[in-house]
C-alpha cells in the first residue's frame, strides 16, 4: 500500500542554523503534500503545503521543495529559533483525499 | 468559535470496559476523522466520515466503531477495551474531501487501558 517515509526521526540543530527534513512517498499520482507541526502536548497544525504543479513554496523562514520525479519532498527551516522545537509530520494525499502520514521528526533547537 | 473539541481529555479504562469519545466541531465541516497517535508511528486513521450519517474505515479500524448522527459530532466507541488501544486519540475535521483541504485537529484524548 501507499506509505510515506520520513527522515530523520530526530534532528538536533544549533539555534540560528538551518534544519532539513525529508520525506519520500510511493504513490506517483499524489498531488498534495502538507507539513504539520505538533508542539509538545498540543495538537498538530498545518504550517505549509505544496501542490504537485509547483517545485517550491516559501513562507518566511519555512520552505518546502518537491521533486515529483524522485518522489520526495523536503521541509527547510532557516534561522531556527527555540519556538521551532516540535515534532514535524509530512503527509501525502491519496486517491481518496485521505492523508498518509510520515512517522514524524522531533526537531530539537540547542541554545 | 471553539473549532474542534474533544471529550474527555484523559481516561483510564480496565481491559474489557467500554467507552465513547466525543468530537464536536462548529465550523460546519463536512469531513471528520479519528486518528490514533503512538510513539514513533505518526498518525494512523481509524475511521472517517464524509458527511452526516456516513462512516468509512481507515487504516486501523479493528476494535473501534463510529457514528455521525449530527454533522457537528463524530463519536468513537470502544466496545471492549484492550491494552493495545492505549494511545492518544485525535479528532480532526476539514471543509470537504476535495483536495488541498487543511485538517483542523482537536486537543486530543489520552487513553490508558490497564
Amino acid at each position: 500500500g501507499e506509505n510515506v517515509e520520513q527522515h530523520p526521526s530526530t534532528l538536533s540543530v544549533q539555534e540560528g542554523d538551518s534544519a532539513v527534513i525529508k520525506c519520500t512517498y510511493s504513490d506517483s499520482a499524489s498531488n498534495y503534500f502538507p507539513w504539520y507541526k505538533q508542539e509538545l502536548g498540543k495538537r498538530p497544525q498545518l504550517i505549509i503545503d505544496i501542490r504537485s504543479n509547483v517545485g517550491e513554496k516559501k513562507d518566511q523562514r519555512i520552505a518546502v521543495t518537491l521533486n515529483k520525479t524522485a518522489k520526495h519532498f523536503s521541509l527547510h527551516i532557516t534561522e531556527t529559533q527555540p519556538e521551532d522545537s516540535a515534532v514535524y509530520f509530512c503527509a501525502e494525499e491519496d486517491s481518496n483525499y485521505q492523508l498518509i502520514w510520515g512517522a514524524g521528526t522531533k526537531l530539537i533547537i540547542k541554545p | 468559535n471553539a473549532g474542534v473539541t474533544q471529550t474527555p481529555k484523559f481516561r483510564v479504562l480496565k481491559t474489557g470496559q467500554s467507552m465513547t469519545l466525543l468530537c464536536a466541531q462548529d465550523m460546519n465541516h463536512e469531513y471528520m476523522y479519528w486518528y490514533r497517535q503512538d510513539p514513533g508511528m505518526g498518525l494512523r486513521l481509524i475511521h472517517y466520515s464524509v458527511g452526516e450519517g456516513t462512516t468509512a474505515k481507515g487504516e486501523v479500524p479493528d476494535g473501534y466503531n463510529v457514528s455521525r448522527l449530527k454533522k457537528q459530532n463524530f463519536l468513537l466507541g470502544l466496545e471492549s477495551a484492550a491494552p493495545s488501544q492505549t494511545s492518544v486519540y485525535f479528532c480532526a475535521s476539514s471543509p470537504s474531501g476535495v483536495s488541498y483541504n487543511e485538517q483542523f485537529f482537536g486537543p486530543g484524548t489520552r487513553l490508558t487501558v490497564l
